[in-house]
């Protein structure tokens, strides 16, 4: 079974900066694929950024990457020039063919002004 | 936006009673998902169905059952709500397919059991 596991409970970052959430996984597949998920205060679920597992270039959506660490099985996020929108809980998760999606237990990221 | 709604969006009932939660998607898609989430927990998979009548448990589906009668509606069922099942609960569709893809999310119901 997969485990996803975010080491992080809480996490505060001042506005304009730049802040890493970490995930880590743990799987004997060998393709697959990586989310990571925010929830705001109003609850809506977010896909923020996805990453497959065969790509060796790290995903990229605006101002929000990833490091992907594929022999490490570590999948971090990083959020440049942080904004007081991007304060949510932010969930890591992970999925391969023939198993469910697996979600990590989140960070909750609050920017500050 | 996936076009999926959940109804109610909040809900309080009493132990012991039945309870339906209903998620609908506007756009025809196979697979769609029940989740529950708990603080500590994340998201745990409840059940999800890949198609009309096909459906399959996830890891937290005790107490918990299903139906897809029509591809558009996916219908949770509490057959006697216990004060453990006080949660947020997500429906969830692939766009692209296959249950280990991304993943979109209703907005969320809040049910309560006292």
């Amino acid at each position: 079974a997969q485990t996803v596991t975010q080491s992080q409970p809480e996490m505060s970052v001042q506005e304009a900066e730049t802040v890493t959430l970490s995930c880590t996984y743990d799987t004997s597949e060998s393709n697959y694929y990586l989310f990571w998920y925010k929830q705001p205060p109003s609850r809506q679920m977010i896909l923020v950024i996805r990453q497959e597992a065969y790509k060796q270039q790290n995903a990229t959506e605006n101002r929000f990457s990833v490091n992907f660490q594929k022999a490490a099985k570590s999948f971090s996020l990083k959020i440049s020039d942080s904004q007081l929108g991007d304060t949510a809980m932010y969930f890591c998760a992970f999925g391969a063919s023939g198993s469910r999606l697996t979600f990590g237990e989140g960070t909750q990221l609050t920017v500050n002004p | 936006d996936a076009g999926i709604t959940q109804s109610p969006r909040h809900k309080v009932t009493e132990t012991g009673t039945p309870v339906t939660l209903r998620c609908h998607q506007t756009e025809n898609h196979r697979y769609m998902y029940w989740y529950r989430q708990d603080p500590g927990h994340g998201l745990r998979l409840i059940h999800y169905s890949y198609g009309v009548k096909d459906t399959d448990k996830g890891e937290v589906s005790d107490g918990y059952s299903v139906s897809r009668s029509k591809t558009e509606d996916f219908l949770l069922t509490l057959e006697s709500a216990t004060s453990s099942q006080t949660s947020v609960y997500f429906c969830a569709i692939s766009v692209a397919g296959g249950i280990y893809n991304e993943q979109f999310f209703g907005p969320g119901t809040r049910l309560t059991v006292l």
